[in-house]
């Protein structure tokens, strides 16, 4: 089955830099990426996504890249925020099996003030 | 408002017990999960209803038992549960098709 790696597992950044959380997956069968902020005492909440015939996206301070070649999706958040200090997880689904995401580890973002 | 509710928010049962975590969604999805979130692992799927038929049962023990009535709502009953089943419990749902899913903000459960 497909195995999603995060890394890194903990990231500190100053507020107002760029944080990049990257991710790897095994099948190449997986087509869609979601990436998942969780906030403290809350479910993950889908911050961005990208399908595998993309190589970018943006919302606002929030972009995703993935390189279908080298089978790694990154995540980049940019002017950081203290508000941004979470946890993030990754995850891969495929189109044979739409149901099923794999996750990744998840990342714990600290931006300090 | 996550469009997903999960109660209750906490609970804490001995092993003996049995109880049942309930959730609801209210955006018209056609396809609920169970998760099982432990410190420092991943998301681990437990099962997964289509249209109320389950299609996926991650060889999860007997001791969890879901239901799921209709499209909106699933339910996870416990019974003689073991410490190391204490985790919060996420539910979530989704569309058909290769969509994201949806996550309701869990049952923190403790096992005595």
């Amino acid at each position: 089955g497909e195995n999603v790696e995060q890394h890194p597992s903990t990231l500190s950044v100053q507020e107002g830099d760029s944080a990049v959380i990257k991710c790897t997956y095994s099948d190449s069968a997986s087509n869609y990426f979601p990436w998942y902020k969780q906030e403290l005492g809350k479910g993950p909440q889908l911050i961005i996504d990208i399908r595998s015939n993309v190589g970018e996206k943006k919302d606002q301070r929030i972009a995703v890249t993935l390189n279908k070649t080298a089978k790694h999706f990154s995540l980049h958040i940019t002017e950081t925020q203290p508000e941004d200090s979470a946890v993030y997880f990754c995850a891969a689904s495929m189109r044979d099996n739409f149901n099923k995401f794999y996750f990744g580890s998840g990342t714990k973002l600290n931006v300090k003030p | 408002e996550t469009g997903v509710t999960q109660t209750p928010r906490h609970l804490v049962m001995g092993m003996t017990n049995k109880k049942s975590l309930k959730c609801e969604q209210h955006l018209g999805h056609n396809a609920m999960y169970w998760y099982k979130q432990s410190a420092k692992k991943p998301l681990e799927l437990m099962f997964v209803y289509n249209f109320k038929e389950q299609t996926e049962n991650n060889s999860v023990p007997s001791r969890f038992s879901p239901e799921c009535p209709n499209s909106s709502h699933l339910f996870l009953h416990l019974h003689t549960l073991q410490p190391e089943d204490s985790a919060l419990y996420l539910c979530a749902s989704s569309q058909e098709g290769v969509q994201p899913q949806h996550f309701g903000d869990g049952t923190r459960l403790s096992i005595l």
